[in-house]
């Protein structure tokens, strides 16, 4: 079946740094992708929807200077959380969409920012 | 806009017990689609199973069904005979059917946590 990659899947870094997220569609091609935001104990909040080509398309109160996403390839999209922050301590997660299933999901990545 | 909403934060049973997941959500839509997805504690997210909302028979997959009331908007999953296996949050989800891709995107309910106890 359709698989995405997401890695890393755990980083640790300092604040003020920035780190990139890749999302990868391994046997599919994704003209779009999203990418999610999950505090502890809760819901999967959308932060962005990454089209292929083009620009982001971000929700409301998601800061797109913060959270730089590119869709370079069809089948790569990344996040770079920018000058990173505690408060960006978060777990990540990217989904794909293949003609069959609605999202095929990555195993996320959990950031942590000292 | 899409709300969905999970009224249940927390839910226990015994193995092999029969449990029922209530969602409810609020739309203007006609054509959509509802997903309930399951994330164990390796918070991979994983497809339970998918409702369209054209069709009238409720979904089936083997040991989890779901009882789809379009008229109420409501969207409650079963879970049969169930097993240790089964313990993860539970989130319930919508999606617009569009042939936009960048429509499609998942709106979803507030989850609830499941456990099975031996």
């Amino acid at each position: 079946g359709a698989v995405v990659s997401q890695h890393p899947s755990r980083v640790i870094c300092k604040s003020g740094t920035s780190v990139k997220i890749e999302c990868r569609s391994l046997d599919f091609q994704a003209t779009t992708m999203f990418w999610y935001r999950q505090f502890p104990k809760k819901s999967l909040m959308l932060m962005a929807t990454s089209n292929e080509g083009s620009k982001a398309t971000y929700e409301q109160g998601v800061e797109k200077d913060k959270f730089l996403i590119n869709h370079a390839s069809l089948t790569l999209s990344t996040l770079t959380v920018t000058s990173a922050h505690p408060e960006d301590s978060s777990f990540y997660i990217c989904s794909a969409r293949d003609t069959v299933q609605p999202q095929h999901f990555g195993d996320g990545t959990r950031l942590s920012i000292l | 806009a899409q709300t969905v909403t999970q009224s249940q934060p927390e839910m226990s049973v015994q193995e092999a017990e029969t449990v029922t997941l209530s969602c409810t959500y609020d739309t203007s839509e006609n054509n959509y689609y509802l997903f309930w997805y399951k994330q164990p504690p390796s918070r991979q997210m994983i497809l339970v199973i998918r409702q369209e909302a054209y069709k009238q028979q409720n979904a089936t997959e083997n040991r989890f069904s779901v009882n789809f009331q379009k008229a109420a908007k409501s969207f409650s999953l079963k879970i049969s005979d169930s097993q240790l296996g089964d313990t993860a949050m539970y989130f319930c989800a919508f999606m617009k059917r569009s042939h936009l891709q960048g429509a499609q995107k998942l709106v979803f309910g507030q989850g609830t946590r499941l456990t099975i106890n031996p």
